[in-house]
């Protein structure tokens, strides 16, 4: 599975949006883009996912790029439960372990 | 549908103990994980399952273990609980389908002392 690269934290104003960058240039063609959130001291819970084509779900948007070496997790209006780890992992659909591996992640925070 | 249940919640142990976190799911999922969570630290997988019966190991598998006799459970079992294994673990579960949504329960605070 290729690997991501995530800034380190990041702020955002409330109401406005959030756009989280992730940069996987190793990515095969085959490999999915999976966004993940931790609200502190809760599980982790599932965002969006996307191969090749923007997406959209009542969370968020992701944007994948052309060339499939970065994308950008987009939250219209972030509000302050939006406060979070976020991950961005990329992963072969082929696996048959279904696992995802976690790397540090963005911290977000939204600020009144 | 409670989705994925994680007991106990919080636990104290000493060093060189023994004790088994459980974790049972009710969405009739195949694929269920084990995930430790150090402070400030990102997720380690520790074993996963894809089916009654099989399991693998992870990226941290040391010191623990893990049995899976049926669909619903997976508990996982510390034999000599050591100072490094104070940590956050999560379980979760998923279809395993191309989707990748993981179901994670609330966690297990676990500290050795």
């Amino acid at each position: 599975d290729a690997k991501t690269t995530q800034p380190t934290s990041m702020d955002c104003a409330e109401g406005r949006a959030a756009n989280l960058p992730c940069n996987h240039s190793t990515i095969s063609g085959n490999e999915y883009v999976y966004w993940y959130r931790q609200i502190h001291s809760q599980g982790p819970q599932y965002i969006i996912h996307g191969l090749k084509n923007n997406e959209t779900n009542e969370m968020a948007s992701l944007i994948i790029t052309e060339d499939r070496k970065s994308s950008t997790l987009i939250l219209p209006h972030a509000t302050l439960r939006d406060t979070a780890v976020y991950y961005c992992i990329v992963r072969a659909p082929t696996s048959n372990t279904g696992k995802l591996i976690f790397g540090q992640g963005t911290t977000l925070q939204v600020k009144p | 549908n409670a989705g994925v249940t994680q007991t106990p919640k919080f636990r104290i142990l000493k060093i060189g103990q023994s004790m088994t976190l459980q974790c049972a799911q009710d969405m009739n999922h195949n694929y269920m994980y084990w995930y430790r969570q150090d402070p400030g630290m990102g997720l380690k997988l520790i074993y996963y399952s894809v089916g009654a019966g099989i399991t693998d190991k992870g990226e941290v598998p040391n010191g623990y273990n893990v049995s899976r006799s049926t669909t619903e459970d997976f508990p996982l079992r510390l034999e000599l609980a050591a100072p490094s294994q104070t940590s956050v673990y999560f379980c979760a579960s998923s279809f395993g389908t191309n989707t990748g949504e993981l179901f994670f329960g609330e966690g297990s605070r676990l500290t050795v002392l």
